[in-house]
């Protein structure tokens, strides 16, 4: 089976604090993707990558950077994080190709900024 | 820019009746997915839609896919308890590859 991880399932952070979210995942999947969940707004968008070192912009990137050194770990970053970034995030992967690929999700990590 | 709609956004439904889901979007797609959430947890995939009139069937939910009227259904047969969850659909734009664009879920509870 698929597995992606999530490092933390609740996070609290300062105002202004530098936030990590790590993502990892065990299928040598090429894609993976940062999305944000909020009510009413369904999944947004944040980063994807395609390739180790390669990222591109999702539909909300700012406030936002991402990390992929190594196939199997994306990180998001937070660089100041902001109240308006309290939210559900969600990390995915997924192949490249193929009849029905799809995109396995992990647990999610609730960010919370105060 | 591509959207994906959903409605309704809440149903509340009584076990044992029928009800359908409906995902609409606004430009071509080559496929088309349902997830399912469940309260705190991360989606599942349910099904895979790839070609115009393609028909899939699991348990009690069943979803189609029109690409000419770009329009998803999410039939659900006799409802019941464990069913309630948050439902997605989501499509991929032909000449993105592997960005998947998600509707806003529809958050279905079964009452019993």
């Amino acid at each position: 089976d698929v597995k992606v991880t999530q490092s933390s399932r609740y996070l609290v952070k300062r105002t202004g604090e530098k936030v990590f979210l790590e993502c990892v995942q065990d299928m040598d999947h090429e894609n993976m993707f940062w999305y944000r969940q909020d009510p009413g707004l369904g999944l947004r968008l944040i980063y994807f990558s395609y390739d180790v070192k390669m990222k591109e912009k999702g539909d909300i990137p700012e406030g936002y950077s991402v990390s992929r050194e190594k196939k199997e770990r994306f990180s998001l970053i937070l660089e100041s994080a902001s109240t308006n970034q309290t939210s559900m995030y969600l990390c995915a992967s997924s192949v490249t190709g193929g009849p029905t690929y799809e995109q396995y999700f992990g647990p999610g990590t609730r960010l919370t900024v105060t | 820019e591509l959207k994906v709609e959903q409605n309704p956004l809440f149903l509340s439904m009584q076990e044992g009746k029928n009800y359908t889901i409906y995902c609409n979007y606004s430009t071509t797609s080559d496929r088309l997915y349902w997830y399912r959430q469940d309260p705190g947890k991360s989606l599942e995939s349910l099904f895979v839609l790839l070609s115009n009139g393609a028909v899939k069937q699991e348990g009690r939910l069943m979803a189609s896919l029109d690409t000419k009227a770009r329009l998803s259904t999410l039939h659900i047969t006799a409802a019941v308890h464990d069913l309630s969850a948050t439902y997605f659909c989501a499509v991929v734009l032909s000449n993105t590859g592997n960005q998947f664009y998600f509707g806003t879920g529809t958050s279905l509870t079964v009452i019993p």
